[in-house]
This record gives structure tokens, sequence and C-alpha cells, in this order.
């Protein structure tokens, strides 16, 4: 079975700087796709961003960048200039090319602070 | 358009009793997810539905728990014989067509059983 461990349940940061949230995973499959969510208080989950494992470049979208390493089954969000309504729980998240299901992390609380 | 809805917002029974839950997809999605999440944790898989066939319901905790989705669109969970273990927010994705397709999430119901 796949596993998805984020080892920081809390991180803080200053408006304006940046933040790397960290996620690895375990899997025996060659084909997958690599995800973040971020949840809001209102619980709304909301795509960040997404990885497909077949591709070496990392996914950027505006001020959020992956590093997606794929032989140590690492798959870390960068918050570039961090704003205050990127204030959410983060999720990172995979699924197999021939799966069923998303399989999440526990979270991590980001708070940017003013 | 329209994202993915779901209702109610907010549901409080007793235990022992019945449920439904019910979500509408994106229009012309045709695979759709339901998912479980406790308080501090990431959601976990339910079901899956590709159609009208329930395609994977190996995250169904027991027999209590069935849903379906009759037309291919709108979904129901139903929950019999409610515990107070069952208390989560119950989230319903939908994505185009495979699991990996992007899966865009509603804002969940949240059950209370006392």
């Amino acid at each position: 079975a796949q596993t998805v461990t984020q080892s920081q349940p809390e991180m803080s940061v200053q408006e304006a700087e940046t933040v790397t949230l960290s996620c690895t995973y375990d899997t025996s499959e060659s084909n997958y796709y690599l995800f973040w969510y971020k949840q809001p208080p209102s619980r709304q989950m909301i795509l960040v961003i997404r990885q497909e494992a077949y591709k070496q470049q990392n996914a950027t979208e505006n001020r959020f960048s992956v590093n997606f390493q794929k032989a140590a089954k690492s798959f870390s969000l960068k918050i570039s200039d961090s704003q205050l309504g990127d204030t959410a729980m983060y999720f990172c998240a995979f699924g197999e090319d021939s799966g069923s299901r998303l399989t999440f992390g526990e979270g991590t609380q980001l708070t940017v602070n003013p | 358009g329209a994202g993915v809805s779901q209702t109610p917002s907010n549901k409080v029974t007793e235990k022992g009793k019945y449920v439904e839950l019910r979500c509408d997809p994106i229009s012309g999605h045709t695979a759709l997810y339901w998912y479980r999440q406790s308080l501090g944790q990431g959601p976990e898989f339910l079901i899956y539905f590709q159609g009208t066939g329930a395609a994977d319901d190996s995250g169904l905790p027991n027999d209590r728990f069935f849903a379906v989705r009759p037309e291919g669109s709108v979904s129901t969970l139903k929950i019999q014989r409610t515990e107070r273990g069952d208390s989560a927010v119950y989230l319903c994705a939908s994505s185009l067509d495979r699991v990996t397709d992007t899966q865009y999430f509603g804002p969940g119901t949240r059950l209370t059983v006392l």
C-alpha cells in the first residue's frame, strides 16, 4: 500500500518570505501523480499544484513550485512571497496511474504572520 | 462553471439513525469519489465511481456504509445505524475521467453523531 508522510505538523512564516513544506511517499509503482492541496478553514480542498512522475521538470504555478526527487521519493512544496491568504492546511497526495484513489498525508498547518 | 456541491453542509443526528449525504459533481465528470476526513487528519478514501458503477468500494469501513450513483451524475452516501465514530467531514470529489485527472473537491458535509 502507498503511504504519504508529512513530517511537519505545523509551520509558520512571515509575510513575503519563502517557506518549504516537506512530503515523502512510498510506492513500488513507476507511473503516478503527486499533488499538493490547500484546505482553508472553509474546508474546501483546493488544488495548488500537480506533478506527473514521468516528467523530470519540476512543476510551477505562480508563487508555488515543487522540488520532485523521484529516487528519494520526495515531493516538497515551496511557497515564495508568502501572503496572509496562504494560511491553511496543506496536504500532499499521491495517485497511481492505474489506481482508484488519492492517498493523502496528514497535513501541515501553515500560518503566515503579518 | 459550477463546482462540486454537497448537501447538507452540516448534519447532526443521533446514534442509531440513518443519514444520506448528497454530492453533485461537476457536469461532464464521469469519475466521482467519496473521502472521509476525521479531525486533524488527511482525507481517507471510501469509494470511487466510474459512471454509474462503483469501481472500487474497498475503502468503505463496514456494511453500514453504502453509496449509489444511479444516473452517473449525483451520488448519495448512505450510512445506516450511525455510531459516534462516524462523526467526520465527508468530502466528495469528481474528475473528468481517470483518477489521475485532477480531482475537484466539494466543501464537504460535517456529520456529527450524538
